[in-house]
């Protein structure tokens, strides 16, 4: 265990549905990142909040948003969705400086039929 | 942007033989780089990383790294591989540019090691 929780482990839905992927960072880490991975795209950068604020945006969708509530715990939020949109979303947290590395949590596996 | 590039899509070694799976990195500024490896249906873990200091880099498993200036790699290493290793690696680095401190991480590398 990573200390790192994410649910649901998996999800099917159907296009154009709405879902929420949720976050519990390791005790102690102010920051949480959001990632894909997918086959053809390996992982791609999200979004990343620290103490409850955005810090930074990668290749995130309009259809998609994300939130750090106070206490720490982050929700991903997926609309209209696509059948492109099926890939492992992983969250993963640290205490914040440069030179930490990542905790990852063993993802959220989302498929769109 | 900073970035980072895993050369080879797959790599295979038989058991007890070593290993090197290859990364070299586009920074600016110092980099910071990491080595991450992930099994099946599993987060990713991690393995090392390289701040500041000593150019050969000891991580979990056995593993190592080798951080070479002069030639902007960083590349993993292990002495006598285990068929337990097989695995997807990934190789990343520090970016802050535009705010943030995330990590942004190679195409990944596929180790497979055979009896």
């Amino acid at each position: 265990d990573s200390g790192v929780t994410q649910t649901p482990k998996h999800l099917i839905t159907a296009t154009g549905q709405r879902v929420t992927l949720r976050c519990s960072p390791r005790s102690g880490d102010l920051s949480v990142y959001w990632y894909q991975q997918s086959l053809d795209q390996g992982l791609q950068f999200l979004i990343q909040y620290y103490n409850g604020e955005e810090r930074a945006k990668g290749n995130i969708l309009e259809r998609f948003s994300a939130q750090q509530f106070p206490d720490l715990h982050s929700e991903l939020n997926l609309s209209s969705l696509e059948l492109g949109d099926s890939a492992l979303y992983f969250c993963a947290s640290s205490v914040g400086g440069r030179e930490y590395g990542y905790t990852f949590g063993s993802g959220t596996r989302l498929t769109v039929v | 942007a900073q970035s980072v590039a895993q050369p080879e899509d797959q790599v295979n070694v038989a058991e007890g033989n070593p290993l090197t799976v290859k990364c070299t990195y586009s920074v600016s500024g110092n980099p910071y780089l990491f080595w991450y490896v992930q099994y099946p249906n599993r987060g990713l873990q991690f393995l090392l990383k390289y701040i500041t200091g000593d150019n050969l880099v000891k991580g979990s498993y056995g593993f190592e790294a080798e951080f070479n200036k002069s030639q902007t790699s960083f590349h993993l290493k292990k002495p006598s591989a285990l068929v337990s290793d097989s695995a997807l690696y990934f190789c990343a680095v520090r970016d802050a540019l535009g705010g943030g401190n995330k990590l942004t991480f190679g195409t990944g590398t596929q180790l497979k090691v055979e009896l």
